[in-house]
């Protein structure tokens, strides 16, 4: 069975600070795919990354598939009360069916 | 463009009960799904349909049955309804099934509980 475990499960911080959260699997993926969550509200896709290695930048958001495409990160930079949410990472397999990791809560306190 | 429509937003049910989950796109879109959300355990894919006509047993299916309307719509019944299915319940659609990376959108999911 494959899993994917996302770390931290919670992340409280101050405006203004960077932080990582990352998504680790012992299975190859084909694909990663990061989603936002807000309170009420269905998953949002922020990106796909499909080569290990791979680095995509949205804004303030630098996302990084491994190399060996296990494992996958995003990093936020100067972190606003703007990215407060759950933080899901999908993994696509053999068969492009996705494996979601439980989440990161994310709290940007002002 | 309204995406992918979800109703009702809320329901309470008793043990034993039925109902249907209602669940609408209008993008055109070819696969919908049917997902459960759980604390602590991410989203668990309950039954697809990779495209019109066609439906499929997805992670927890027991307790479930849908039915594809049309391309537009997909429901989701449940039978007789058992507090374990309480959680919060999203319908996502894509453009197609099984390729690279492809983009779910979802909609804002319906919160049920069973008493």
């Amino acid at each position: 069975t494959q899993l994917l475990e996302q770390s931290p499960q919670f992340l409280s911080i101050q405006e203004g600070e960077n932080l990582t959260v990352y998504c680790n699997s012992s299975s190859v993926f084909s694909s990663l795919q990061w989603y936002r969550q807000e309170p009420g509200e269905g998953p949002v896709l922020l990106v796909t990354v499909v080569t290990g290695g791979e680095v995509k930048k949205l804004k303030r958001l630098t996302f990084q598939f491994g190399d060996a495409r296990k494992d996958s990160s995003l990093h936020i930079t100067a972190a606003q009360p703007g990215d407060t949410g759950l933080y899901l990472c999908a993994g696509g397999d053999s068969n492009y069916q996705l494996i979601w990791g439980a989440g990161t809560k994310l709290i940007i306190k002002p | 463009n309204a995406g992918v429509t979800q109703t009702p937003k809320f329901q309470v049910l008793k043990t034993g009960q039925s109902m249907t989950l209602q669940c609408a796109q209008d993008m055109n879109h070819n696969s919908m799904y049917w997902y459960r959300q759980d604390p602590g355990m991410g989203l668990r894919l309950i039954y697809y349909s990779a495209s019109e006509g066609t439906t499929d047993k997805g992670e927890v299916p027991n307790g479930y049955n849908v039915s594809r309307l049309n391309k537009r719509e997909f429901s989701l019944r449940l039978e007789s309804a058992a507090p374990s299915q309480t959680s919060v319940y999203f319908c996502a659609s894509s453009n197609w099934y099984t390729t690279l990376g492809e983009k779910l959108f979802f909609g804002s999911g319906t919160q049920l509980s069973v008493l």
